[in-house]
């Protein structure tokens, strides 16, 4: 059964910390893994990666895909209160859409002043 | 910017009502989906719709049916609703093809009593 994990489950850090959020999947005919943010309502999208070793940036988050190790890693630099949510990653195959995300169950990150 | 339109923020019905959630986005996107978030669980997808009148399911469809009788609009329908279905709800849209992320509207939090 396809399957994406998360982790840490929750996590709290101090601002101006740097914290590290990792996904890893099990996938039949993986195509691309996407991070999520959700505050209070909506998740909203950051990224979609689909080759391996390329990191994508905005701002103070990045991430990157390791296709050899079935993860992916979400960094924040210099942690804001304003990252305080919940990071979804979900892993999309091959030959389907996104009626076929697959997604983990979120890391809860709390950034404290 | 894509704007998914959930009715109704927070809802409290009885146990054996019928509920209609209903979602509308405005950019012409194909595919229309409907998730329940629940703590520990994350995000599981319910119905999802690549046209007008086309329903897929989903991992969890029963106890639930989605009508789509035009593109913009795509109800969830609790029959009868239960207490295990009080739940945040969130739909969400994508254009078509399979490589998009998803807009999400911002939720409706039921709660059935």
């Amino acid at each position: 059964e396809d399957k994406v994990v998360q982790s840490p489950l929750s996590l709290v850090v101090h601002e101006g910390d740097t914290v590290t959020l990792n996904c890893s999947y099990e996938v039949t005919n993986f195509r691309s893994l996407l991070w999520y943010k959700q505050e209070k309502k909506a998740p909203t999208f950051l990224f979609m990666l689909t080759s391996s070793g390329i990191e994508k940036k905005s701002g103070r988050l990045s991430s990157i895909l390791d296709k050899k190790e079935l993860s992916s890693i979400l960094n924040i630099t210099a942690t804001q209160t304003g990252d305080s949510a919940i990071y979804l990653c979900a892993a999309l195959p091959h030959g389907g859409s996104q009626g076929n995300l697959i997604f983990g169950k979120g890391t809860k990150l709390s950034v404290k002043p | 910017d894509v704007k998914v339109t959930q009715s109704s923020r927070y809802l409290v019905k009885r146990t054996g009502e019928k509920v209609f959630l209903e979602c509308v986005q405005d950019m012409d996107h194909e595919n229309m989906f409907w998730y329940r978030q629940d703590p520990g669980l994350g995000l599981r997808l319910i119905y999802f719709s690549y046209d007008v009148k086309m329903k897929e399911k989903g991992d969890i469809p029963e106890g639930y049916s989605v009508s789509r009788e035009k593109k913009e609009r795509f109800s969830l329908i609790l029959e009868s609703a239960s207490t295990n279905q009080t739940s945040m709800y969130l739909c969400a849209s994508s254009p078509g093809g399979g490589n998009s992320p998803l807009h999400f509207g911002n939720g409706t939090r039921l709660t059935v009593t």
